[in-house]
């Protein structure tokens, strides 16, 4: 079975660019998640989605982050613009209701 | 204090040792908990849940101390394959909150 694909897999961009992850959850999870990871804030919760709706977004840094979730296969995470200080990796994660979640192996994203 | 707190390491053990981590826990009201497995450059993974008072998977035991809030991992035998960074997990905090705590980094030497 196919686990949770995100992409790109590296993304290297200039400061001020938009930046647009994406991520397909397993099949048959209703839940996903966007975290962000760097090595001085470890691993954050960005924005949580239940049944495609938002949920708890409080994680989300500033105005420039946006997420969507459009169908129960597919989000996206946008960045506009991106700041070097957005360098991170950026992992997805699904799980079928609060269960166990499964990470992606995640994008990560070089602003210069 | 944080929701969640774990000694960053990193720890360096001999293989075959034994090695125990600690996590420590604001939140009373939490029934459940993960450890989850970080490689290097990986994503993480679900390594052990832990309901009531504790669990047990081979080498890997988890114990949960409701009155000091606190969990624990041990790790018998320690093999090199275990070097990774172990997440303290608490799901489900209110709102749905997952928190990952920042990580315990172990580095298991020949």
């Amino acid at each position: 079975d196919a686990g949770v694909i995100q992409s790109p897999r590296h993304e290297v961009t200039e400061m001020g660019q938009e930046v647009t992850l994406r991520c397909k959850p397993i099949s048959g999870h209703n839940s996903l998640f966007w975290y962000r990871q760097t090595m001085m804030r470890g691993l954050e919760l960005l924005i949580y989605f239940n049944n495609n709706v938002p949920i708890d977004d409080s994680g989300m840094p500033e105005d420039r982050f946006s997420a969507k979730m459009p169908n129960a296969s597919f989000s996206t995470l946008k960045i506009q613009p991106s700041e070097p200080r957005d360098s991170a990796v950026y992992f997805c994660a699904s799980s079928l209701s609060l269960g166990e979640q499964f990470f992606g192996p995640g994008t990560r994203l070089t602003v210069l | 204090r944080k929701e969640v707190e774990q000694d960053p390491g990193p720890f360096n053990v001999p293989e075959g040792a034994t090695v125990a981590f600690n996590c420590t826990y604001s939140n009373s009201a939490s029934q459940s908990f993960f450890w989850y497995r970080q490689d290097c450059r990986k994503e993480p993974k679900l390594l052990m849940s832990v309901y009531s008072s504790g669990n047990e998977d081979g080498r890997f035991t988890a114990q949960l101390n409701r009155a000091s809030q606190y969990i624990s991992l041990l790790i018998r035998d320690s093999k090199l394959s275990d070097s990774a960074t172990y997440l303290c997990v608490l799901p489900n905090t209110g709102g749905f909150k997952t928190i990952f705590g920042a990580g315990t980094r172990l580095f298991v030497k020949a």
